[in-house]
C-alpha cells in the first residue's frame, strides 16, 4: 500500500505554546487529507477534512481557529495545535486519499501529543 | 444513536481459535465496510474492504456484510499471537469520509 508519514510521532509541549504536525504521501498524491483525533480506548474522531487548495472542512464542535489545518500541496498537510492545554492532550493520526469518491485512505503512524 | 456500534470489551482468546468480531451501523447509505487493525501507538492498516453484502475471505481472515441488517463481522481463523492488536470496523457512503467504530482489543494467549 501507499506510504503515509507523520512527524513528529510524539511531542510534548508547554501549556500555552503552539505545535505543528505534518502528515505526507509519500508515493502518491494526495487530493484529500483527514485529520483523526484518539483518546485511549476510544475510536477515531474525525476533525476535518481537507482538499489541496482548499479551506479544510471542521466537523462540529472542533474549533478552526484552534486546530489549523493547511493542505497546500497535494504531498503535504500540517495541523498546527494553537495554544496546547492539557486537555488537548491525544493522539493525532492523519489519513491520506488520491482520489473523489471512495479510494482506499491510508493511515499515517499517528503523533502523540502532551501538553504539560 | 450512533453511526457505527462496536462493543468495545476487549478479548482474549487461545491461540488457533477463532476470533469474532461485529459491528452494527444505522446509516443506510453506507456502501464500502473497511476493517482496520491497529497496534499500539501506531495509524490504523487496512485488513479487509468488502463492497454490498456478501463475504470476503483474505488467507485466515473473513468479512462478512450483511445490509439488510446493517451488520458486518470480521471472523480470524487459527488466531496466532501477532493477530493481537485493535480492530476497529469502519464505513462510508461512498464520498471518503469514514465512520469508525470504538474498536476491539483482541489478545491471543500463546
Amino acid at each position: 500500500g501507499a506510504v503515509v508519514s507523520q512527524h513528529p510521532s510524539r511531542v510534548i509541549c508547554k501549556s500555552g505554546t503552539s505545535v505543528k504536525i505534518e502528515c505526507r504521501s509519500l508515493d502518491f498524491q494526495a487530493t484529500t487529507m483527514f485529520w483523526y483525533r484518539q483518546f485511549p480506548k476510544q475510536s477515531l474522531m474525525l476533525m476535518a477534512t481537507s482538499n489541496e487548495g482548499s479551506k479544510a472542512t471542521y466537523e462540529q464542535g472542533v474549533e478552526k481557529d484552534k486546530f489549523l489545518i493547511n493542505h497546500a500541496s497535494l504531498t503535504l498537510s500540517t495541523l498546527t495545535v494553537t495554544s496546547a492545554h492539557p486537555e488537548d492532550s491525544s493522539f493525532y493520526i492523519c489519513s491520506a486519499s488520491s482520489g473523489s469518491g471512495y479510494t482506499e485512505a491510508f493511515f499515517g503512524q499517528g503523533t502523540r501529543l502532551t501538553v504539560v | 444513536q450512533k453511526e457505527v456500534e462496536q462493543d468495545p470489551g476487549p478479548l482474549s482468546v487461545p491461540e488457533g481459535a477463532i476470533v469474532s468480531l461485529n459491528c452494527t451501523y444505522s446509516n443506510s447509505a453506507f456502501q464500502y465496510f473497511m476493517w482496520y487493525r491497529q497496534y499500539s501507538r501506531k495509524g490504523p492498516e487496512l485488513l479487509m474492504y468488502t463492497y454490498s453484502s456478501g463475504n470476503k475471505e483474505d488467507g485466515r481472515f473473513t468479512a462478512q456484510v450483511d445490509k439488510s441488517s446493517k451488520y458486518i463481522s470480521l471472523f480470524i481463523r487459527d488466531s496466532q499471537p501477532s493477530d493481537s492488536a485493535t480492530y476497529l470496523c469502519a464505513m462510508n457512503s461512498g464520498n471518503n469520509r469514514l465512520a469508525f467504530g470504538k474498536g476491539n482489543q483482541v489478545v491471543v494467549i500463546p
